[in-house]
């Protein structure tokens, strides 16, 4: 079964960082492109960021590029996001997501994980 | 970057076709795809490219494109059909993805 799992969210003060992990098991995870999207809460999805099977190509939304950083182990069957400088409108669910044929669509998602960002 | 934008409500009686649709600019170069979101849960795939269903997902489900319009229509709504429904497409840049706003499908 494909499935991916995030986990590392948590309650961090404003200006704070967090590093956010997603395992994926069930398929080869390194011939597949991945990304990060969150969810605030009550709110809609918004793309955060792209990432290469390589990890060689990497693309962020204008709102988080400069503080968030995507990365990943193929090796490990990973993917990471880290995220700097956090803000109280960064508060959301983070979901990683697998896009099957770079085409822009995504699928599978994890069940996400919750980040708020609050003194 | 570029935006999608998607009615926020929208309702359907039980057993009747609803359409969802989802505007934007980006539509003209790619294909939307569309995504179903219960309550508590990740959102799902049910349509991508130009008209093409995930396994599992039942064919009451399509898609189809007209200009800078994408259309998600259900044929067929059944009471488990309520969900916010998303768009999404590739930004107009290519290096970009965006989704619209959503759309929340009440079944009467």
């Amino acid at each position: 079964e494909v499935q991916l799992v995030e986990s590392g969210g948590g309650l961090v003060q404003p200006g704070g960082s967090l590093r956010l992990s997603c395992a994926a098991s069930g398929f080869t995870f390194s011939s597949y492109e991945m990304n990060w999207v969150r969810q605030a809460p009550g709110k809609g999805l918004e793309w955060v960021s792209y990432i290469s099977s390589s990890g060689s190509t990497i693309y962020y939304a204008d709102s988080v590029k400069g503080r968030f950083t995507i990365s990943r182990d193929n090796a490990k069957n990973s993917l990471y996001l880290q995220m700097n400088s956090l803000r109280a409108e960064d508060t959301a669910v983070y979901y990683c997501a697998r896009d099957p044929t770079g085409g822009g669509w995504f699928d599978p998602w994890g069940q996400g994980t919750l980040v708020t960002v609050s003194s | 970057s570029s935006e999608l934008t998607q009615d926020p409500a929208v309702s359907v009686a039980l057993g009747q076709t609803v359409r969802i649709t989802c505007q934007g600019d980006s539509l003209r170069s790619y294909y939307a795809s569309w995504y179903q979101q219960k309550p508590g849960q990740a959102p799902v795939l049910v349509i991508y490219g130009k008209n093409n269903r995930p396994s599992g997902i039942p064919d009451r489900f399509s898609g189809s494109s007209s200009g800078n319009t994408a259309s998600l229509t259900i044929t067929g709504a059944q009471a488990e059909d309520e969900a916010d429904y998303y768009c999404n497409s590739r930004d107009s840049s290519g290096t970009g993805v965006v989704f619209g706003g959503g759309t929340k499908l009440t079944v009467l």
